[in-house]
């Protein structure tokens, strides 16, 4: 049973354009959640993250914005670059971040030039 | 600060051999993790400590599988007897108490033949 649901195993967007990746969960006990980036052959990095208390968190070309009703997540890159073309984890947790995390599978980005 | 490091960074062994990985989380960091990721599951966490202690072992898949934390600055992730159904890529991460994200080491790509 999965608890944290990416839908899309890899996203193609133009260089420049605006890349939206998604998120659901099932776990209404969820208070944190967060996105993290992986290269190949490197581990995750942080990238941005949010707590349930809030609606959007923004960081320079990233932003993420959290829909509670509908157990729903997305993060914005805009614009997208050639450097974002990587996996995309979504990643939630109980203990307001401080617990183990429940990861989504993934998204492939993949930025066109 | 050098960042989570883990080794080796490959592993390939027989089946039925003992494997050890190891792990040496960010200096001053309270909380540790194993994870592993697999095509078919994606990353889930196996077990974290807090100061030492095993905190949730849940994760852990069988009795095959064991980790110690002796001390702040080290961590094992044991597997004996090994499967090929183990084969996968661990990874270590490491959070400070205040911190709300963690720290990824580039992980060790275990291959069971």
């Amino acid at each position: 049973d999965q608890q944290v649901k990416q839908n899309s195993p890899s996203l193609s967007v133009q260089e420049g354009r605006i890349s939206i990746l998604n998120c659901d969960y099932t776990n209404s006990m969820f208070d944190y959640f967060l996105w993290y980036k992986k290269y190949p052959a490197e581990g995750p990095t942080f990238l941005i993250s949010i707590s349930s208390i809030k609606d959007k968190n923004e960081d320079g070309r990233f932003t993420v914005f959290l829909n509670k009703s509908a157990k729903h997540l997305s993060l914005h890159i805009v614009p997208s670059q050639p450097g974002d073309s990587a996996v995309y984890f979504c990643a939630a947790s109980e203990g307001g971040g401080a617990d183990g995390l429940t990861f989504g599978k993934g998204t492939h980005l993949i930025i066109q030039p | 600060d050098a960042g989570v490091i883990q080794s080796p960074r490959h592993e390939v062994t027989e089946m039925g051999q003992e494997v050890t990985l190891r792990c040496k989380p960010i200096s001053g960091h309270d909380y540790l993790f194993w994870y592993r990721q697999t095509m078919m599951r994606g990353l889930e966490l196996l077990i974290y400590f807090n100061n030492n202690v095993p905190i949730d072992d849940s994760g852990m898949p069988e009795d095959r599988f064991s980790a110690k934390m002796p001390n702040a600055s080290f961590s094992t992730l044991k597997i004996q007897p090994s499967e090929p159904r183990d084969s996968a890529v661990y990874f270590c991460a490491s959070s400070s108490a205040a911190g709300v994200w963690q720290y990824f080491g580039p992980g060790t790509r275990l291959t069971v033949t």
